[in-house]
């Protein structure tokens, strides 16, 4: 069976400090991957996905990057963190797929404070 | 983008209560995700149900693909249900391929 993981599960950081959060997917091949935050208030928004190594699609400028430097690893970083960089960070995964569509799986999510 | 909306955005219950918790979309989907969201924030799957009808337990999800609406039913709540419910859809084609576009969430307390 499929796995996601990631980590830290929490994060506190001062400003200007940098940042890598790492996922990894196991059990599958060539998934498709992403990253999400979830800010104070609810809503998930898609910053990153990746359909493939070294593959980077970003969805809204920011100060945050993605990286792919393996099929099943999806990496996020930060060269020096803001203050709104803080939230709750999800990774997911789908299966590739042409037409036919499968479910998202998320991580267990990095809980980001930047102080 | 596509839009999705769900409603109600608070619903307070007590034990043993049913509830019906509803998800609009604005364009034509490919993938349509029900999520629990417990209290370690962790997205738990509940059902993928571009159309039709699935249940799972007290849970059962309908999804009218042709009208742009899903229902999530939960019945006899207990207070393990209490969390927040998104609705999650996957636009059909385009550059929106790929990616899920979520609602804004349903916040459900049940009380014992």
């Amino acid at each position: 069976s499929q796995t996601i993981h990631q980590w830290p599960a929490t994060l506190v950081q001062p400003v200007g400090s940098p940042l890598s959060l790492e996922c990894t997917v196991e059990g599958t091949s060539n998934p498709n991957l992403y990253w999400y935050r979830q800010a104070a208030g609810r809503g998930l928004q898609l910053l990153f996905y990746s359909v493939g190594i070294g593959q980077i699609s970003s969805e809204v400028p920011q100060n945050l990057s993605a990286s792919r430097p393996q099929d099943r690893q999806f990496i996020l970083s930060s060269k020096k963190l803001l203050l709104s960089d803080s939230g709750f960070y999800l990774c997911a995964w789908q299966r590739d797929r042409g037409p036919t569509n499968t479910e998202a799986f998320f991580g267990q999510g990095t809980r980001l404070t930047v102080v | 983008g596509i839009q999705v909306e769900q409603s109600p955005p608070d619903l307070i219950l007590q034990e043993g209560a049913n509830s019906t918790l509803r998800c609009n979309f604005s364009d034509s989907v490919n993938n349509l995700q029900w999520f629990h969201q417990n209290p370690w924030g962790q997205l738990i799957n509940l059902f993928y149900i571009p159309s039709g009808t699935k249940q799972n337990g007290r849970l059962s999800a309908t999804t009218v693909a042709t009208e742009r609406y899903s229902l999530l039913y939960i019945s006899s709540s207990q207070t393990t249900d209490s969390g927040v419910y998104f609705c999650a859809v996957e636009l059909v084609g385009g550059g929106s391929n790929y990616k899920l576009t979520f609602g804004k969430g349903t916040l459900l307390t049940v009380n014992p």
